[in-house]
């Protein structure tokens, strides 16, 4: 079945700074990539997502970038903020009907 | 419009209990998903239904996890006689027609003693 790796498990950066984390997947059937990002004892928000005919999408200070032959997408927060420290969890799935396979989660920590 | 909320949010129950879980999902969306999520991890799949049709239960952990949508709207997860390793957060989401977008309600968080 579908595996989801996410890296890296905690991540550090000072505020102002860009973060990056990264995500590799095994079912090349997934055609379907969110991002999610969850405060301690909040619901998962989607942020952003991505669909597999796309290569780059961007909203804002974040943005997602997506290899199909790699089978990994990443995800880039520029200009980071206080109110960026979460849980963040990279999924992927083959479509609408079809569960969401999970990351195990990066904790971003934004240094001030 | 209204997001997808559940009830209780908070729900501790002493072993061996039976307990109800509801969600009711964002209008019109047609995918419901039921997911656990244990402390300091993410989301584990349970089930998943299309309108009123349960069309996977394979991430139900046991014979004692049971999931219904009888009208395609408002879906209950049922744990019977509840142990401790159930207690986890249990997070619904509903998905919109199309790729696959999938919204969270808060959860009810699931502590067995």
């Amino acid at each position: 079945g579908e595996n989801v790796e996410q890296h890296p498990s905690t991540l550090s950066v000072q505020e102002g700074d860009s973060a990056v984390i990264k995500c590799t997947y095994s079912d090349s059937a997934s055609n379907y990539f969110p991002w999610y990002k969850q405060e301690l004892g909040k619901r998962p928000q989607l942020i952003i997502d991505i669909r597999s005919n796309v290569g780059e999408k961007k909203d804002q200070r974040i943005a997602v970038t997506l290899n199909k032959t790699a089978k990994h997408f990443s995800l880039h927060i520029t200009e980071t903020q206080p109110e960026d420290s979460a849980v963040y969890f990279c999924a992927a799935s083959r479509g609408s009907n079809y569960q969401l396979i999970w990351g195990a989660g990066t904790k971003l920590i934004i240094k001030p | 419009g209204a997001g997808v909320s559940q009830s209780p949010r908070y729900k501790v129950a002493k072993r061996g209990q039976d307990v109800a879980l509801r969600c009711d999902p964002i209008s019109g969306h047609v995918s419901l998903f039921w997911y656990q999520q244990a402390l300091g991890q993410g989301p584990e799949f349970l089930t998943y239904f299309q309108n009123e049709a349960q069309l996977d239960k394979s991430g139900l952990p046991s014979d004692r996890f049971f999931a219904e949508r009888p009208e395609g709207s408002v879906s209950t997860l049922k744990i019977q006689r509840t142990q401790q390793e159930d207690s986890a957060v249990y997070l619904c989401a509903s998905g919109s027609p199309g790729p696959g977008t999938q919204y969270f309600g808060p959860g009810t968080r699931l502590t067995v003693l």
